[in-house]
């Protein structure tokens, strides 16, 4: 079965500072990784997914097989990255589904 | 609008009643898939459809039920209402079948139920 945890319901950071979110995942085939987020009264919305390797918003995340892990990261956080953010895992083979992990509430802080 | 539409919004109801909650994917897309999001759990993948047909199933009650109109419509019916089905509903769309689904969800805007 597979499972994303993402450890932290709630991270405040300064603007100006780092910020990292956390993601780790449980799967025994070949996983493709998603960010998901949502702002303030928008739609839930895919961020970034780890096969094009883009940067969205200044925001990046690396997929670590060897950790499982697929956090996202941003050098300097902005007020309006203040969100909810979903990491999400993509199944391979004919079933292809998304699995989401339990969400971490940003908040940048003044 | 062309996004995905839910109704109703927000809805309030009494243990073991009955409600329905009703989607509208994004014009072109044929895959409809039913999430609940609570304060404990997060997303969680209730059911997909695909161009009318039950294509997956994820934690879904058998006390909860869907389907897929053939305007594509799709209609989750929730019954026997627990305080603990309180949460956000979420309908999302894609335009590729379950084989050729790249990742990419085209969310609504939720429909929130509130059961006492």
């Amino acid at each position: 079965a597979q499972r994303v945890t993402q450890p932290e319901k709630l991270l405040s950071v300064f603007k100006g500072a780092p910020v990292e979110l956390k993601c780790n995942y449980s799967y025994s085939g070949s996983p493709e990784l998603f960010w998901y987020v949502q702002y303030s009264r928008q739609r839930l919305q895919l961020l970034l997914r780890h096969i094009s390797r883009e940067s969205i918003k200044g925001f990046t995340a690396d997929l670590n097989k060897g950790e499982t892990s697929f956090h996202l990261k941003k050098p300097f956080a902005q007020e309006e990255d203040s969100a909810m953010y979903y990491c999400a895992l993509l199944s391979s083979g004919s079933a292809r589904q998304l699995t989401f992990g339990s969400g971490t509430q940003l908040t940048v802080l003044p | 609008d062309s996004g995905v539409t839910q109704t109703p919004k927000h809805l309030i109801t009494a243990t073991g009643q009955r409600v329905t909650l009703r989607c509208s994917p994004r014009s072109g897309d044929l895959s409809v898939y039913w999430y609940q999001q609570s304060l404990d759990q997060g997303l969680q993948f209730l059911i997909q459809y695909y161009n009318g047909e039950e294509r997956a199933k994820g934690n879904i009650l058998e006390r909860f039920s869907a389907q897929q109109f053939p305007d594509l419509h799709s209609e989750l019916n929730l019954s026997s209402l627990e305080l603990g089905d309180s949460a956000l509903y979420f309908c999302a769309s894609s335009v590729v079948s379950l084989e050729g689904f790249t990742g990419e969800l085209f969310f609504g805007e939720g429909s929130r139920l509130t059961v006492l």
